[in-house]
């Protein structure tokens, strides 16, 4: 079974300008999460799709992050303008999706690299 | 604020002997609770997990425990081999949003290292 996908594996950018990172997650896979990972620090979430629509984006700072997830499956995370404290790695993650009784767990991505100069 | 807080950056055991990486909580509606094991260039795995109505499970060399009235969790690797060497996040779950969604919040991580 192929694992989460996620493209590209390293990005530099300088300060101002803008990034997309792109996730594809586990075949039948209904939930899918975004999470940020800064240096020294555990993932935050960022959001997390049910299906097409957003379950949680509490944690987005929505005045530059942007996500979207057509069709359900692929997903795409763009930053504009890009900010130095956004250096870090972006994970997506996707599980099968709440089933009472069951457990979720969630599977990773290898994460995208970002650094912003 | 940290609610999920793991206070050893890092931990250094030879092999055979038993790692132990503790986790602390704040938030009491927390309800599950994981340990991720990432190497490096990889994203976490999923290694091992307990809900909160349990105080021990147990997969092979990993057992969890959980220490509900302190807490406190721990994750035992015994005996520890020098594939284990990674870092480990400990996450806790208790939210349950629209469609049950379920949100994780993450330990800032141990570097274990088994030294042969």
């Amino acid at each position: 079974e192929a694992g989460v996908a996620q493209s590209p594996r390293y990005k530099i950018i300088e300060k101002r300008q803008s990034v997309a990172f792109w996730c594809n997650p586990i075949s039948g896979h209904a939930t899918l999460y975004w999470y940020q990972q800064i240096l020294g620090q555990g993932p935050k979430l960022l959001i997390q799709f049910q299906n097409n629509g957003v379950v949680d984006d509490s944690q987005l700072p929505k005045d530059r992050f942007s996500a979207e997830r057509l069709k359900g499956v692929d997903s795409t995370l763009k930053i504009q303008p890009a900010k130095l404290e956004d250096s870090a790695v972006y994970l997506c993650a996707s599980s099968l999706g709440f089933r009472p009784g069951r457990t979720d767990t969630q599977y990773f991505g290898p994460g995208t690299r970002l650094t912003v100069l | 604020d940290q609610q999920v807080k793991q206070n050893s950056p890092s931990l250094s055991v030879q092999e055979g002997r038993i790692s132990i990486l503790n986790c602390d909580y704040t938030n009491s509606m927390f309800d599950y609770f994981l340990w991720y094991k990432k190497y490096p260039a990889e994203g976490p795995t999923f290694l091992i997990s307990i809900s909160s109505i349990k105080d021990k499970n147990e997969d092979g060399r990993f057992t969890v425990f959980l220490n509900k009235s302190a807490k406190h969790l721990s994750l035992h690797i015994v005996p520890s081999q020098p594939g284990d060497s990674a870092v480990y996040f400990c996450a806790a779950s208790g939210s349950r949003g629209i469609q049950g969604a379920q949100k994780l919040v993450f330990g800032q991580g141990t570097r274990l290292t088994i030294n042969p």
